[in-house]
């Protein structure tokens, strides 16, 4: 059973307007979110984080929206930039537990010139 | 200062081989973990590792086991290799109680 979805598999943006990612969990105790970025032949690379105590985390251009109740997150990229065409991955964790740290499948952003 | 390093960075194996992938975790960081990436899938969580000891363990089979060392380094080894097992296998590591983790650029395992 897939814990944390992302239902859009790619997404194409124009340079310099907004890139929204969207992400859906179905596990009520996740309490800890992130996102991470992954270009071709690299690892991913840990972009911005959020805990269920905070509806909304900003980092530069980042932005992670959190609504509880929907069981819903968000990655705003405001202004878009080419180097920002990669995968990104929405992960889900329990807070202070070593545990495992559950991915989405990941959405391919293309920012178009 | 360093990332998290892993070799090798690309092998090829053929069935019922056996392998060994290795990792340094960055410096001062205690906890390693092992995932497995396939093609359109994201990382899937295999073992973590804190002090030396097994933490977590995900659904993957016996053939899979690790270790960590007093330095905190670890490895990954797979038993009996299908072709299933074809996919890149990440190392990251993470400071103690914490739950961000950092990866390395991963180990590109080909069975053939």
């Amino acid at each position: 059973d897939q814990q944390v979805k992302q239902n859009s598999p790619s997404l194409s943006v124009q340079e310099g307007r907004i890139s929204i990612l969207n992400c859906d969990y179905t596990n009520s105790m996740f309490d800890y979110f992130l996102w991470y970025k992954k270009y071709p032949a690299e690892g991913p690379t840990f972009l911005i984080s959020i805990s269920s105590i905070k509806d909304k985390n900003e980092d530069g251009r980042f932005t992670v929206f959190l609504n509880k109740s929907a069981k819903h997150l968000s990655l705003h990229i405001v202004p878009s930039q080419p180097g920002d065409s990669a995968v990104y991955f929405c992960a889900a964790a329990f807070m202070n537990r070593d545990d495992k740290i559950i991915f989405g499948k990941g959405t391919r952003l293309h920012i178009l010139p | 200062d360093a990332g998290v390093t892993q070799s090798p960075t690309h092998l090829i194996k053929t069935r019922g081989q056996q392998v060994t992938l290795r990792c340094s975790p960055i410096s001062g960081h205690k906890s390693v973990s092992w995932y497995q990436q396939v093609l359109g899938q994201g990382p899937q969580f295999i073992f973590q590792y804190y002090e030396k000891e097994e933490r977590g363990r995900g659904n993957f089979p016996d053939r899979f086991s690790a270790r960590q060392f007093p330095n905190y380094s670890s490895e990954l080894n797979v038993n009996a290799l299908l072709l299933g097992d074809s996919a890149l296998y990440l190392c990251a590591s993470s400071p103690a109680g914490r739950n961000t983790i950092y990866f390395g650029e991963g180990s590109w395992l080909t069975v053939v």
